[in-house]
């Protein structure tokens, strides 16, 4: 299967600092990763598409100053939350799918990371 | 851009009874539908997924069915059970470029014993 994961966890931070979480297609390669931030009770909201080797791609209403997303292999996305405040505080999820062309078309996603910002 | 609506935000239902969760989408672009199952605290999983191809498509107690022309799709599920209890989401895309997903709403299923 595809297997998608994600590190940490659960992160808690105080007020002003970054933040950085991990997101690593383990058994296959992921040109496109995406990253979805969702709060209690509430669905998934797209934050920004992770292309590998190149510039994110964010959508209406997310800082890209604010949460940098890095895909610097086809294993690995991270996103930065910078200056963390308490209302940034979410279960940040990423997804990941085969490469285009692929005849699998779902995105697999990571198990999730709580941020709490103190 | 593609927006899609999900209802009911809840659903009760007694066990053995089936479920039925309705979504629409606004772009006619999009051809791919999945349905996920999210516990709390958990990645969502992908529970069955239909494309704009085919109308129904079913896998045990669950199916899905997809009326392109009025741009909506359902999730039924059959002889329910109390872990069917969870939050479902559909999406919707485009198996083309980007292929972002579009979530509803979220429908929280409860099944009573």
């Amino acid at each position: 299967g595809a297997v998608v994961s994600q590190h940490p966890s659960w992160v808690i931070c105080k007020s002003g600092t970054s933040v950085k979480i991990e997101c690593r297609s383990l058994d296959f390669q992921a040109t496109t990763m995406f990253w979805y931030r969702q709060f209690p009770k509430q669905s998934l909201m797209l934050m920004a598409t992770s292309n590998e080797g190149s510039k994110a791609t964010y959508e209406q209403g997310v800082e890209k100053d604010k949460f940098l997303i890095n895909h610097a292999s086809l294993t690995l996305s991270t996103l930065t939350v910078t200056s963390a405040h308490p209302e940034d505080s979410s279960f940040y999820i990423c997804s990941a799918r085969h490469q285009p062309g692929h005849w699998d078309h779902e995105q697999y996603f990571g198990p999730g990371t709580r941020l709490t910002v103190t | 851009g593609e927006n899609v609506e999900q209802h009911p935000s809840t659903l009760s239902v007694q066990e053995g009874d089936s479920a039925v969760i309705k979504c629409t989408y606004s772009d006619s672009a999009s051809n791919y539908f999945p349905w996920y199952k999210q516990e709390l605290g958990k990645r969502p999983q992908l529970i069955i997924d239909i494309r704009s191809n085919v109308g129904e498509k079913k896998d045990q107690r669950i199916a899905v069915t997809l009326n392109k022309t009025a741009k909506h799709f359902s999730l039924h599920i059959t002889e329910t059970q109390p872990e069917d209890s969870a939050v479902y989401f559909c999406a919707a895309s485009s198996i083309q470029g980007a292929q972002k997903l579009v979530f509803g709403q979220g429908t929280r299923l409860t099944i009573n014993p």
